[in-house]
């Protein structure tokens, strides 16, 4: 099964700062890479699908790039609401695979 | 107004069973892939099973097959998971989701917690 290995796990940031988190597929994986948000005790929420498509009603700081085995969730101007754990998820073919998540604080 | 209502989860002995229901409204079953993803306590999220459409295909975690079963009644609404010889490390919030862009996830259950334990 592919593992997808995210980094780093925890990060802690200032308001303002560009963050960036990195989602590797141990082998070459499709577009089919989905970005979500997930702040304490709510449930998962989309942010990003095919490795760049912004989800309807997210914030346009927020973006995903990347290909291959090396993907990208970048926000720009990291925000209060923005602390969360961040998870990638390969949507190719199953089984699927989420990342283990990338916690995200403000400094 | 997409809304997926999970419900059967509680507690198990090791070995013993339960059934989990999803009631889904505000969109046409019918049409759309689903899975149950779970979370156990403190940690990520884990994709346990998804089934297609029409019910004709379903797919399992390596950790779960053999032992768990996924189906669905469109004519209900309504997404299910039979979980068998349970195990203390199936402990999790149990979600299920509504696929999106063929199996991303764009709704997801309120989660039903599933304890294993003697």
């Amino acid at each position: 099964d592919i593992q997808m290995t995210q980094s780093p796990s925890s990060l802690s940031a200032s308001v303002g700062d560009r963050v960036t988190i990195t989602c590797r597929p141990s082998q070459v994986i499709s577009n089919h890479l989905a970005w979500y948000q997930q702040k304490p005790g709510k449930l998962p929420k989309l942010l990003i699908h095919d490795a760049s498509t912004l989800q309807s009603g997210v914030p346009s700081r927020f973006s995903g790039s990347g290909s291959g085995t090396e993907f990208t969730l970048t926000i720009s101007s990291l925000q209060p609401e923005d602390v969360a754990t961040y998870y990638c998820q390969r949507y190719d073919d199953a089984p699927l695979t989420f990342g283990g998540g990338t916690k995200v604080e403000i400094k | 107004e997409v809304q997926l209502l999970d419900s059967g989860g509680g507690l198990a002995q090791p070995g013993g069973s339960l059934r989990l229901s999803c009631a889904a409204s505000g969109f046409t079953f019918s049409s759309y892939d689903m899975s149950w993803v779970r979370q156990a306590p403190g940690k990520g999220l884990e994709w346990v099973s998804g089934i297609s459409a029409s019910g004709g295909s379903t797919y399992y975690a390596d950790s779960v097959k053999g032992r768990f079963t996924i189906s669905r009644d469109n004519s209900k609404s309504t997404l299910f998971l039979q979980m068998n010889s349970l195990r203390a490390e199936d402990t999790a919030v149990y979600y299920c989701a509504k696929a999106y862009r063929k199996s991303c996830f764009d709704y997801w259950g309120q989660g039903t917690l599933v304890t294993v334990s003697s």
